[in-house]
């Protein structure tokens, strides 16, 4: 979806780095949603947020943070990145108002050596 | 842990034939919707059910809710090779706020 896009799209890093995910979504909703995808186990939650001084933890929290920079933007950073985590993840967006369908962005694939 | 189980994990028919997947919950729901996804893309909203409805079409979908069971279904009639994609039932629980996915079918429709 172009309405939610995802930067970068692919990433290898090392064990120990720290790294960052952005999501930026031009559909104007509150709502964000960072998900982890691995083979046969669906989407996991991650953090989602409802509004910029809005933060919550999801599922899978340990190992990951999060940071909502305007309505518009919402990152997730691995503080010290491990093989683990090595999966593909995803953000989304929904509107409040709305009847709860979520938008998904193309996905970041990353891999940690 | 997942909320939702998808059942069959993988599919696999012919160009025209129907494809019918299963989904169970475990709790009470305001919604269930179901997403498709390509190959490695991100999930595309389908269809949404809400827990008051039992039946919904949309174009060659159609889902069905059972609440008693803790179940849907959803129907893709006549196939075609570009409905080849992972099927993920979502679940929205009465006071969650947020979705909990299945672990998806995997569909392939075959020329």
């Amino acid at each position: 979806d172009a309405d939610v896009t995802q930067t970068p799209r692919n990433r290898i890093t090392k064990t120990g780095k720290r790294i960052m995910l952005e999501c930026s979504q031009t559909k104007g909703h509150d709502r964000m949603y960072w998900y982890r995808q691995d083979p046969g186990l669906g989407l996991r939650l991650i953090y989602y947020s409802f509004d910029v001084k809005d933060i919550n933890k999801g599922e899978i929290s340990d190992g990951y943070s999060v940071s909502r920079q305007a309505q518009a933007k919402f990152s997730l950073s691995l503080e010290s990145a491990i093989p683990n985590q090595t999966a593909l993840y995803f953000c989304a967006t929904s509107d409040p108002g709305g009847r709860g369908e979520q938008y998904f962005g193309p996905g970041t694939r990353l891999t940690v050596t | 842990s997942q909320q939702g189980e998808e059942d069959p994990q993988a599919l696999s028919i012919q160009e025209g034939e129907n494809a019918t997947m299963n989904c169970s919950y475990k709790t009470s729901i305001n919604n269930l919707q179901w997403y498709r996804q390509n190959s490695g893309r991100g999930l595309v909203h389908l269809i949404l059910i809400r827990s008051n409805e039992r039946e919904k079409h949309s174009g060659r979908l159609r889902v069905t809710l059972d609440t008693s069971k803790k179940s849907s279904s959803l129907l893709i009639t006549a196939s075609r090779a570009a409905d080849t994609a992972s099927y993920f039932c979502a679940t929205d629980g009465v006071g969650a706020q947020k979705l909990v996915f299945g672990q998806g079918t995997r569909l392939t429709i075959n020329p």
